[in-house]
């Protein structure tokens, strides 16, 4: 297994289309993480799944925003209507259980133009 | 609601020597973990040390050590000898028992000849 995998890298889109990335976890790491990380900070919480369960949503996902596992596999995170102020990098990692390391994906940069 | 601070916005520090970042954290919890994550300037996060909150020894990983004070709730990161590719934003994480993984602001170090 060679990471957590992350598509598109980069994505550049007009101000008001919808985006969907998509994340690839290791193998076996049932828990799911999605972050969002502007320049100069650290990455902000999202949300979170164990296995096909979302169990959390921060409030910074408003409802332009869904996130799914299904299956417990790969996870996808849309933007509908997407604003300047959604350019970021968005983080995806995956984790064993609790209380492992998370590993990170190389993440998928957003710009809003 | 859990919160982490790193307060060291940026550190300078020669090579060889050891370098010390804060961490403070505020969790109810009784168990959480510690993380500390690395993210040069190519933006992949990479995985440092870690520390559970019940275990009694200090983490150490390499030319990593965690310095673990639960009673004052910090959990300071040493770099001992440092190299000119340790040069990076550090990031401090805690996991909440339910494996939430929240980050702080980072602090970025600079390592000169």
């Amino acid at each position: 297994d060679t990471g957590v995998s992350q598509n598109p890298r980069h994505k550049i889109t007009k101000r008001g289309q919808n985006v969907t990335f998509r994340c690839d976890p290791i193998s076996e790491h049932n828990r799911l993480y999605w972050y969002r990380q502007t320049l100069g900070q650290g990455p902000e919480f999202l949300t979170y799944f164990q296995n096909e369960a979302q169990l959390e949503k921060s409030r910074l996902l408003s409802d332009r925003f869904s996130a799914e596992r299904p299956k417990g596999s790969f996870s996808t995170l849309e933007i509908q209507r997407t604003e300047q102020g959604d350019s970021a990098m968005y983080l995806c990692a995956s984790s064993l259980r609790t209380n492992t390391e998370a590993f990170f994906g190389q993440g998928t940069r957003l710009t809003v133009v | 609601a859990q919160k982490i601070t790193q307060t060291q916005p940026g550190m300078f520090v020669q090579e060889k020597e050891a370098v010390t970042l804060d961490c403070t954290y505020d969790t109810s919890d009784p168990s959480y973990g510690l993380f500390w994550y690395k993210q040069p300037s190519s933006g992949e996060m990479i995985f440092l040390i870690y520390q559970g909150s019940y275990d009694q020894q200090n983490a150490t990983e390499g030319r990593y050590s965690l310095n673990f004070q639960k009673a004052r709730k910090s959990a300071n990161l040493v770099i001992s000898a440092s190299q000119l590719g340790d040069s990076a934003m550090y990031f401090c994480a805690l996991m909440d028992s339910w494996g939430k993984l929240q980050f702080g602001a980072g602090t970025q170090v600079v390592v000169t000849p």
